[in-house]
């Protein structure tokens, strides 16, 4: 069982469609990243939220930290080919320095 | 700069052979992992290092080895190769351990197939 759920597993939309990928655990975070990874390529850093109740936007990518900081979200508004990828969330716990990951999201957008 | 690279891109093994799996950063960073990555599992923790000549296990150690000689370089050892290995291999380098809001610099990874 993964520490951090991701849904869904797969999202295929038309370009100019909006998208929310979820990322869920029964765990508590200190922080949690957002990371997006293109097919044979390592993942990339796209945001580090660290406080529970944070919203952070990245041009058309708005992303979320629960208040209770067990959960987080990405919402990507008008998506274009180009967001094509894997998403995969990341969790990091203070209390034994781990740093854990999602399964990700698949994500595809259509032209 | 380069980042993180690594090498081969792909190899396939029988299974009981041996490989080093290459990765080398040029931004000076003392930390460095390595990751594997299978299909809905998420990224799994081999091994890391806080700098050169120490190293510790992660999450998934048994049928790895590292090394860490430099700074640049931490390459991963397998030994009698099993089909269990099967997987996509990442290094990453960061330049503090890992915090809240540490970045890792992923490298383009290594397929590698065990039959």
């Amino acid at each position: 069982t993964q520490l951090l759920e991701q849904s869904p597993q797969f999202l295929s939309i038309q370009e100019g469609e909006n998208l929310t990928v979820y990322c869920n655990s029964s765990s508590v975070f200190s922080s949690l990243q957002w990371y997006r990874q293109e097919p044979g390529e390592g993942p990339v850093l796209l945001v580090t939220v660290v406080t529970g109740g944070e919203v952070k936007k990245l041009k058309r990518l708005t992303f979320q930290f629960g208040d209770a900081r067990k959960d987080s979200s990405l919402h990507i508004t008008a998506a274009q080919p180009g967001d094509t990828g894997l998403y995969l969330c990341a969790g990091f716990r203070s209390n034994d320095y781990k740093l854990s990951f999602g399964a990700g999201t698949t994500v595809t957008v259509r032209a | 700069n380069a980042g993180v690279t690594q090498t081969p891109k792909f190899r396939i093994l029988k299974i009981g052979q041996s490989m080093t799996l290459q990765c080398t950063q040029d931004m000076n960073h003392n930390y460095m992992y390595w990751y594997r990555q299978d299909p809905g599992m998420g990224l799994k923790l081999i091994y890391y290092s806080v700098g050169a000549g120490i190293t510790d296990k992660g999450e998934v150690p048994n049928g790895y080895n590292v090394s860490r000689s430099t700074t640049e370089d931490f390459p991963l050892r397998l030994e009698l190769a099993a089909p269990s290995q099967t997987s996509v291999y990442f290094c990453a380098s960061s330049y503090s351990g890992l915090a809240g809001d540490v970045e890792q610099f992923f490298g383009p990874g290594t397929r590698l197939t065990v039959l």
